[in-house]
Order: C-alpha cells, then sequence, then structure tokens
C-alpha cells in the first residue's frame, strides 16, 4: 500500500486559490489517487479522484504529474465552509484505503 | 447517488452491553464494505473488511470476538460491539465500495456513529 505524505495544517483566507500537495513516492501502476473532506463529527466525503494528467469536477481540480509520485489538489475560491481536514490516499482495486494524517485547512475572513 | 447511511448516528451505553451499528448503501451494491475508528483529533483506522457472504478480514490489533462484523447482503453491513467497555468509545465509520468504471473503485462513507460507554 502507498504511503502519502501531506501538509499537517494549512491556513487561507476566503476567496482565495488552495493548492494541497500529496506525496506517494510508492504509488503503483494500478492505484488511483482520491481525496476527501471531512468536518469534525461527519464521515469523509469524496471530493475527486484520478489517475493522471488532470481531473476537474464542480468543486476541484487534481493535478498528477506524470510520474504520478505526487497530486495536487486545487480549491477554486476557497470559503469559510471549506474549512475542514482533508486526507489524500492511494489504492487500487483490491479496495484497501489507509488514511494518513491529512491537513488541516483552516479559512479565515 | 452514492449514499451510504448509518443507524443510529449515536448510541449511548452501559458497560458490559453490546450495541450494533448498520451501515447502508442506499443506492448501489457493495460487494465490499470497511469499518474504521477515529478517536478526536486523529485520522482514520481501519478495522476490518467485509465482503458480502464471506468472513471480514480483520486489521492487526481489531479483536474479532469484540467488534463482530456481518455483512448479509450488498447493500447491508453491521458492527456489533460486543460487551462495550468505556475505551471503546469513538467515532465508527463504514465505507461501501462502488465500481466507478473499469477497475476503478471509490469508497463512499456513511456520516460515522458516536458510541459514548458509561
Amino acid at each position: 500500500l502507498a504511503k502519502t505524505t501531506q501538509p499537517i495544517s494549512m491556513d487561507s483566507y476566503e476567496g482565495q486559490e488552495v493548492n494541497i500537495t500529496c506525496s506517494h513516492n510508492n504509488i503503483a501502476t494500478n492505484d488511483y489517487i482520491t481525496w476527501y473532506q471531512q468536518f469534525p463529527s461527519q464521515g469523509p466525503r469524496f471530493i475527486i479522484q484520478g489517475y493522471k494528467t488532470k481531473v476537474t469536477n464542480e468543486v476541484a481540480s487534481l493535478f498528477i504529474p506524470a510520474d504520478r509520485k505526487s497530486s495536487t489538489l486545487s480549491l477554486p475560491r476557497v470559503s469559510l465552509s471549506d474549512t475542514a481536514v482533508y486526507y489524500c490516499l492511494v489504492g487500487d482495486n483490491t479496495d484497501k484505503l489507509i488514511f494518513g494524517t491529512g491537513t488541516r485547512l483552516q479559512v479565515f475572513p | 447517488g452514492a449514499v451510504v447511511s448509518q443507524h443510529p448516528s449515536w448510541v449511548i451505553c452501559k458497560s458490559g452491553t453490546s450495541v450494533k451499528i448498520e451501515c447502508r448503501s442506499l443506492d448501489f451494491q457493495a460487494t465490499t464494505m470497511f469499518w474504521y475508528r477515529q478517536f478526536p483529533k486523529q485520522s482514520l483506522m481501519l478495522m476490518a473488511t467485509s465482503n458480502e457472504g464471506s468472513k471480514a478480514t480483520y486489521e492487526q490489533g481489531v479483536e474479532k470476538d469484540k467488534f463482530l462484523i456481518n455483512h448479509a447482503s450488498l447493500t447491508l453491513s453491521t458492527l456489533t460491539v460486543t460487551s462495550a467497555h468505556p475505551e471503546d468509545s469513538s467515532f465508527y465509520i463504514c465505507s461501501a465500495s462502488l465500481r466507478t468504471g473499469g477497475i476503478q473503485e471509490t469508497q463512499y462513507f456513511g456520516p460515522g456513529t458516536r458510541l459514548l460507554v458509561l
């Protein structure tokens, strides 16, 4: 299982773009990269998933370089409600995911 | 789509009693479900992997006789905390795996169950 490394915390202000980078040096060929958001006392919420290059949905973008040893979650124009813990996970279709420490994002007004 | 529910959302019980937590995938069938535990200010810890119709696979250090898992159908898995003690107080979260394309699978998580053992 690939191990991921993320910054423990980040601060931002409302309206700014936030980029959270995750390192996964030992990612395997079949592994996908998935990001989750978690608010206190709630289950993690799926944000975005990708395999390579760039993926974009209505809430975020995911940038994955060619070597796939890292990935960057980009949140455009954050608001106070984006204050949460963000987890980067990698895994293949054997399903088992191991959560790291995550990144605690604090958005200030 | 891809909604996972848990019941109950919170439970308070006396030490020595057993507590059952249900996890349901509401709009999809999940061959695999997972149970996690999360202590305050910590990350999620995988407890076990559950496949429909077969015995659950427990992570190292998780007592299978303490945390009974039953995966009766493709939409329902249950976790029973037997003879609960105060140290079992935690936030229990389940997830269900959905195949989203080819070999790609995504885990969708339930809202969690807060257990307090007095």
